[in-house]
This record gives C-alpha cells, sequence and structure tokens, in this order.
C-alpha cells in the first residue's frame, strides 16, 4: 500500500520569505502523480500544484515549485514570497496509475503559518 | 452550480442515530469521492463513484457506512446507528473522467456524535 508522510507538523514563515515543506511517500509503482492541495480554515481543499512522476521537470505553478526526487521519493513545496492568505494547511497526496484506481492517499499535513 | 456543494454544513447526532450527509458534485463531473477527515489528521478515503457506478468501496469502514448516488449526480453517504469514532468532517470531490483529473472538494459535512 501507499503512504505519505509529512514530517513537519507545524511551520513558521515570515511575511515575504520563503519556506519549504517536506513529504515522503513510499510505492512500488513506477508511473503515478503527486499533488500539494491547500485547506484553509474554511475546509475546502484547493490543489496548488500537481507533478507526473514521468517528468523530470519540476512543476512551477507561480510563487510555488515543488522539487521531485524520483529515486529518493521525495516531493517537497517551496513557496516564495510567502503571503498572509498562504496561511493554511498543506497536504501532500499520492495517487497511482493502476487501472481502476482513482483514489487521492494523503499526508497528515502541514499548518503553515504565516508572521507579519 | 460553481463548486461542490455539500449539506449540512454541521451535524450533531446522539449515538446510536442515522444521518445522511448530501453532495452536490460539478454539473458534469463524472467522478465523485466521499473523504473522511478526522480533527488534526489528512483526508481518508471512503469509496468512489463513477456516474452512478459505485467502483470503490474499499475505505468504508464498516458495514455502517453506505454510499449512493442513484441518477450519477447527487450522492448521499449514509451512516447507521451513529458511534462517537464516527465524528468528523466528511468531504465530498468531484473532478472529469480521465488520469490525473483535479479533483475539486466541497467544504465538508462536520458530524459530530456525542
Amino acid at each position: 500500500a501507499q503512504t505519505v508522510t509529512q514530517s513537519q507538523p507545524e511551520m513558521s514563515v515570515q511575511e515575504a520569505e520563503t519556506v519549504t515543506l517536506s513529504c515522503t511517500y513510499d510505492t512500488s509503482e513506477s508511473d503515478y502523480y503527486l499533488f500539494w492541495y491547500k485547506q484553509p480554515p474554511s475546509r475546502q481543499m484547493i490543489l496548488v500544484i500537481r507533478q507526473e512522476a514521468y517528468k523530470q521537470q519540476n512543476a512551477t505553478e507561480n510563487r510555488f515549485s515543488v522539487n521531485f526526487q524520483k529515486a529518493a521519493k521525495s516531493f517537497s513545496l517551496k513557496i516564495s514570497d510567502s503571503q498572509l492568505g498562504d496561511a493554511a494547511m498543506y497536504f501532500c497526496a499520492y495517487k497511482g496509475l493502476r487501472s481502476g484506481n482513482e483514489k487521492l492517499t494523503f499526508g497528515t499535513g502541514t499548518r503553515l503559518t504565516i508572521t507579519p | 452550480g460553481a463548486g461542490v456543494s455539500q449539506s449540512p454544513r454541521y451535524k450533531v447526532a446522539k449515538r446510536g442515530q442515522d444521518v445522511a450527509l448530501r453532495c452536490d458534485p460539478i454539473s458534469g463531473h463524472v467522478s465523485l469521492f466521499w473523504y473522511q477527515q478526522a480533527l488534526g489528521q489528512g483526508p481518508e478515503f471512503l469509496t468512489y463513484f463513477q456516474n452512478e457506478a459505485q467502483l470503490d468501496k474499499s475505505g468504508l469502514p464498516s458495514d455502517r457506512f453506505f454510499a449512493e448516488r442513484p441518477e450519477g449526480s447527487v450522492s448521499t453517504l449514509k451512516i447507521q446507528r451513529t458511534q462517537q469514532e464516527d465524528s468528523a468532517v466528511y468531504l465530498c470531490a468531484s473532478s472529469l473522467a480521465g488520469v490525473g483529473g483535479e479533483l475539486f472538494f466541497g467544504e465538508g459535512s462536520r458530524l459530530t456524535v456525542l
């Protein structure tokens, strides 16, 4: 079974600084997707960024980028120029590409606090 | 609607009561998922529908949990004889068909069992 581990329950960063959230995963599959989701206090999960495992290039979405290390099974999220609106729970998630497997497996999350 | 809609937002039930949680997905989304999120944890998969077919129910914790999506649109998650360990936020998500399709989540239904 696939597992996703987020070893940082809480992180704090000053506004305008850069922060990196860690995620590792365990799988025997070679093809899969990895995701970072943001969950603000309103509880609605929002997709931040997605990475296809077959792509060597790290995904980037504006201030958000990932460092995907397939051999190490590591998938960290870097947030540049942190803003107050970035404060939320961040969840790393895995999706295998086996036929019939549509579910996401989530980590336990990292609570990110932004200090002014 | 514009997004995934869930109701009720909050539900308090006495132990032993039955509850029903509703999910209205984004129009045209083929896939629908239910997740359970305990306090301080990540979401845990419960079940998955493609149209009206329930293709995966491996995450349902017991036979007290039942989900349906009879017309391939609105879905209902029913929990019978609720117990305190059922207290959690129940998240619904929908997506277009296809590998890697982005999941769009609702705001969840928070169930508290007394």
